[in-house]
């Protein structure tokens, strides 16, 4: 069975650090990329970014290049999204999500993590 | 970048009925690589519809895709009371993926 798990609700301040993470399992991690997804309270669905955790190859969108940054490590099947310094208008819901691409360049998502809520508050 | 606008809004039906929502490109979709997804309160995404009308693992067939190019349509046949939901579309011909901003159908 393909599970995608992710680390806990994080509660942090303008201006501090965060890596959330996204186990894979159940499936062949090494060989599947992986994308991050925002929602924003209340709101729809933005895709962040994707990475193929066999030679951590990134592709980011614009609207989050030098935002954030991706990575993964495929010896612990695990990919990650971090941040170096929060703004409020970080707050949101992610999700981690396999990325498929049956023959085209890029991806829809199958499978998806739970999320996780991350909250920057003062 | 291609933008996504779904219609309507919010759809309003009641259990049995049929809903029709729709996703609307601003450039051509090619090659179909348009997803459908339904999202529950307080749930993950989850995938419905791949390369505009093939379904995924496991969703049932009163779901349906169809359309090209820009004009893309999500059809449930009998709406149960499981299905209702916000639904989003997303296009993954080019970088970066984008995603409709949802059709929200509701219990009438």
């Amino acid at each position: 069975e393909v599970q995608l798990v992710q680390s806990g609700a994080e509660v942090k301040k303008p201006g501090e650090s965060l890596k959330i993470s996204c186990q894979g399992s159940g499936y062949s991690f090494t060989t599947n990329w992986i994308g991050w997804v925002r929602q924003m309270p209340g709101k729809g669905l933005e895709w962040m970014g994707i990475v193929y955790p066999d030679d951590s190859d990134i592709r980011y969108s614009p609207s989050f290049q030098g935002q954030v940054t991706i990575s993964a490590d495929k010896s612990i099947r695990i990919a990650y999204l971090q941040w170096t310094s929060l703004k409020a208008s970080d707050t949101a819901m992610y999700y981690c999500a396999r990325g498929r691409n049956l023959g085209s360049s890029w991806y829809y998502f199958d499978f998806w993590g739970q999320g996780t809520l991350v909250t920057v508050s003062s | 970048e291609i933008v996504l606008t779904q219609s309507p809004g919010t759809l309003s039906l009641s259990p049995g009925e049929r809903a029709t929502l729709s996703c609307r490109a601003s450039q051509s979709v090619t090659s179909d690589y348009l997803a459908w997804y339904q999202q529950k309160p307080g749930q993950a995404p989850r995938l419905l519809i791949y390369a505009a009308s093939n379904r995924a693992t496991g969703i049932p067939d009163r779901f349906s895709g169809s359309g090209s190019e820009t004009d893309f349509t999500l059809t449930i046949s009998k709406l149960e009371p499981e299905d209702f939901a916000v639904y989003y579309c997303q296009q993954y011909t080019r970088s970066p993926l984008t995603f409709g901003g949802g059709t929200k159908v509701e219990i009438k």
